[in-house]
């Protein structure tokens, strides 16, 4: 058990292009969430995966946002048409039963 | 609406001081509470949570937390704090009565900061 991975740790885009992110939960986990956090705030909810099936979705999710789990292992998160406002940290976090949830390092996007 | 509240954005103590990091939270149902620190350039790692039972949880690091229902709180402390413990600390919350929503709300954090 390595715990929660996030791939890239940190990414420069210019405003317009795509990017896409990778969350590998830890092994055992069914649950994962995706989170973002701007400076000086504590992490947002964007998203939730119930093993493949994504279960809630925030208003923060806009329609430039999509998130998959198409194996119910690693999920991948994608901004389309990056804007300056969406330069955060994208947290991913995983759960089992047990309600709490483990964090990754976090990808922190810049978008120019 | 759910909601954490850290009212101080910065504690600052003295090695070997005991120290506390206040939280109060507003939830509709019964609420699930978590601690979390963040290193610089880091994710978050769990510290301890009060889901039920004795309202005084211990955690990670010597950290513990003390559940009051009535004051809506969940503060943390520990006895006698060290240097290594300098990090930004988040207060989160899920509301039990939400059984369709399984994410936290977070607070804005707390930075301690603690001297030598």
């Amino acid at each position: 058990d390595t715990g929660v991975s996030q791939d890239p740790r940190h990414k420069i885009t210019k405003r317009g292009q795509n990017v896409t992110f990778r969350c590998d939960p830890i092994s055992e986990h069914n649950r994962l969430y995706w989170y973002r956090q701007t400076l000086g705030q504590g992490p947002e909810f964007l998203t939730y995966f119930q093993n493949e099936a994504q279960l809630e979705k925030s208003r923060l999710l806009s329609d430039r946002f999509s998130a998959e789990r198409p194996k119910g292992s690693f999920s991948t998160l994608e901004i389309q048409r990056t804007e300056q406002g969406d330069s955060a940290m994208y947290l991913c976090a995983s759960a089992a039963a047990s309600d709490t949830q483990y964090f990754g390092p976090g990808t922190r996007l810049t978008v120019l | 609406a759910q909601s954490v509240a850290q009212p101080e954005d910065q504690v600052n103590v003295a090695e070997g001081n005991p120290l506390t990091v206040k939280c109060t939270y507003s939830v509709s149902g019964n609420p699930y509470l978590f601690w979390y620190v963040q290193y610089p350039n880091r994710g978050l790692q769990f510290l301890l949570k009060y889901i039920t039972g004795d309202n005084l949880v211990k955690g990670s690091y010597g950290f513990e937390a003390e559940f009051n229902k009535s004051q809506t709180s969940f503060h943390l402390k520990k006895p006698s704090a060290l240097v290594s413990d300098s990090a930004l600390y988040f207060c989160a919350v899920r509301d039990m009565a939400n059984q369709a929503g399984t994410a936290l709300i977070f607070g804005k954090g707390t930075t301690l900061s603690v001297s030598s």
